[in-house]
């Protein structure tokens, strides 16, 4: 999962196997929740979202799940590949004027 | 990038001097946020806006300013830089409706010495 130390929290996989990466959210009134990607030097880039009113949605290689009685949020990476290298974190808002990002997971792929 | 280009893509500056970032996006978004990145934390909000002359604060505004006189433009002024705003910045941009994704830059790496 993610948290608020100078370490981020690191995920090592194979390459071809399924990446889970958590997400712990704080505010219960959240009702909108995006995943995103970071490679090294850039921007964030959009992965997949979800609103309150699912539990799961589908993309391509990618699923979100979304259990709002324990305010928990994943994402799942199916087949991962060397590309998926990144640090993945999520981002939580209820107004949409703000949203709240998680510090982010590490993701290293095995090839 | 969804069309969003930050520029300088970095810069070097001195204490107590001003410094402009530039965010632009042809994407004709309606809004526009500022961002800030620094290890330990997630990215956190300096200032937004939901449309032409019309911004607001987020969660980490004291230093900064911000204006938007053209929809595709949004710019953000630290007024006299201090070393607590060397940081990564991103500009973001986003469609009709606040809950929607947001596109980000490639970011602008400041240093303030």
């Amino acid at each position: 999962g993610e948290s608020v130390g100078l370490h981020l929290p690191t995920l090592s996989v194979q390459e071809g196997d399924n990446s889970i990466i958590n997400c712990a959210y704080s505010n219960s009134a959240s009702d909108y929740f995006i995943w995103y990607k970071q490679e090294s030097g850039k921007g964030p880039q959009f992965i997949i979202d979800i609103r309150s009113n699912m539990d799961k949605r589908q993309g391509q290689r990618v699923t979100v799940l979304l259990n709002k009685t324990v305010k928990h949020l994943s994402l799942q990476i199916a087949a991962t590949q060397p590309g998926d290298s990144a640090v993945y974190f999520c981002a939580e808002t209820s107004t949409g004027n703000q949203f709240y990002f998680g510090t982010g997971t590490s993701l290293t792929v095995i090839p | 990038d969804a069309g969003i280009t930050q520029s300088p893509r970095h810069k070097v500056t001195e204490t107590g001097t001003p410094v402009t970032l530039r965010c632009h996006q042809t994407e004709n978004h309606r809004y526009m946020y500022w961002y800030r990145q620094d290890p330990g934390h997630g990215l956190r909000l300096i200032h937004y806006s939901y449309g032409v002359k019309d911004t607001d604060k987020g969660e980490v505004s004291d230093g900064y300013s911000v204006s938007r006189s053209k929809t595709e433009d949004f710019l953000l002024t630290l007024e006299s830089a201090t070393s607590s705003q060397t940081s990564v910045y991103f500009c973001a941009s986003g469609r009709d409706s606040a809950k929607n994704i947001q596109y980000f830059g490639a970011g602008t790496r400041l240093s303030v010495l």
